[in-house]
C-alpha cells in the first residue's frame, strides 16, 4: 500500500525566507506528482503538476522537483510572505489506479 | 471558465440519514473523482467516473455510492450516515481521468453528521 509522509509536519518562519517543504512515498513507482495549497476550510488548488518525463516545475516563487528513484519530492518556496500561509499536501498517481494518493501535509504560517 | 463546483458548501445530518453531495467538472473535463477529507488528514479516494462509468473505488462500504451523468457532472451519495462519515468531501475533474492529466479540485462539501 502506498504511503505518503511530508516533513515537517507543521512550519513557523519570518517573511522572506526561503523553505523547502518534503514529500516521500513508499512505492517509488509514481507516474505524475502535483503540490497543493489549501487554505482553512476549503478545496485544493493546484500549485504544480511534475509529468512522468519531468524532473522539476517552476511557477513563479515556487519550484517544485521529483526524485523517482528514491520517490522523493520537494517544494521550494523562494522568498516567502504571510499570503503564503495554508497547508501544503503533496499527492502522486502510483501504480495502474487513476487515483492520487495523498501525504497528511505540511502547515505553514509565515509571520510578519 | 468555471472552475470545479459543488454543491452545497456546508451540510448538517443526523445519524441514520441519507446525503446527496453535486459536483459539476470544468467544461471539457470527462472525469470526475471523489475524496473525503478528515480533519487533520490528506484527502482519502473514494470514487473515480469517467465517461459515466466507475473507474475505481476506493476503501469505503457499500454505503457510499456514485454516478456521472451525460453531462459528466456527478453525484455522491452517502446513505445511513455516521458520525465519522462527517468530513470534507472534495471533487476533482480532469480532462481524460488518467494519471496523465492534471486534477483541479472544487471548494468541497463540509458534511456533519450529529
Amino acid at each position: 500500500k502506498q504511503e505518503v509522509t511530508q516533513i515537517p509536519a507543521a512550519l513557523s518562519v519570518p517573511e522572506g525566507e526561503n523553505l523547502v517543504l518534503n514529500c516521500s512515498f513508499t512505492d517509488s513507482a509514481i507516474y505524475n506528482l502535483q503540490w497543493f495549497r489549501q487554505d482553512p476550510g476549503k478545496g485544493l488548488t493546484s500549485l504544480l503538476l511534475i509529468q512522468s518525463s519531468q524532473r522539476e516545475q517552476t511557477s513563479g516563487r515556487l519550484n517544485a522537483s521529483l526524485d523517482k528513484s528514491s520517490g522523493r519530492s520537494t517544494l521550494y518556496i523562494a522568498a516567502s510572505q504571510p499570503g503564503d500561509s495554508a497547508t501544503y499536501l503533496c499527492a502522486g498517481y502510483t501504480g495502474t489506479a487513476s487515483k492520487l494518493t495523498f501525504g497528511t501535509g505540511t502547515r505553514l504560517q509565515v509571520t510578519l | 471558465d468555471a472552475g470545479v463546483t459543488q454543491s452545497p458548501t456546508h451540510l448538517i445530518k443526523t445519524r441514520g440519514q441519507q446525503v446527496t453531495l453535486r459536483c459539476s467538472p470544468i467544461s471539457g473535463h470527462k472525469s470526475v473523482s471523489w475524496y473525503q477529507q478528515v480533519l487533520g488528514q490528506g484527502p482519502q479516494f473514494i470514487f473515480q467516473y469517467y465517461e459515466k462509468e466507475e473507474r475505481g473505488r476506493g476503501n469505503f462500504p457499500d454505503r457510499f455510492s456514485a454516478r456521472q451523468f451525460p453531462n459528466y457532472s456527478s453525484e455522491l451519495n452517502v446513505n445511513a450516515l455516521l458520525l465519522g462519515d462527517s468530513a470534507l468531501y472534495l471533487c476533482a475533474s480532469s480532462l481524460a481521468g488518467t494519471w496523465t492529466t492534471e486534477a483541479f479540485f472544487g471548494q468541497g462539501t463540509r458534511l456533519t453528521v450529529v
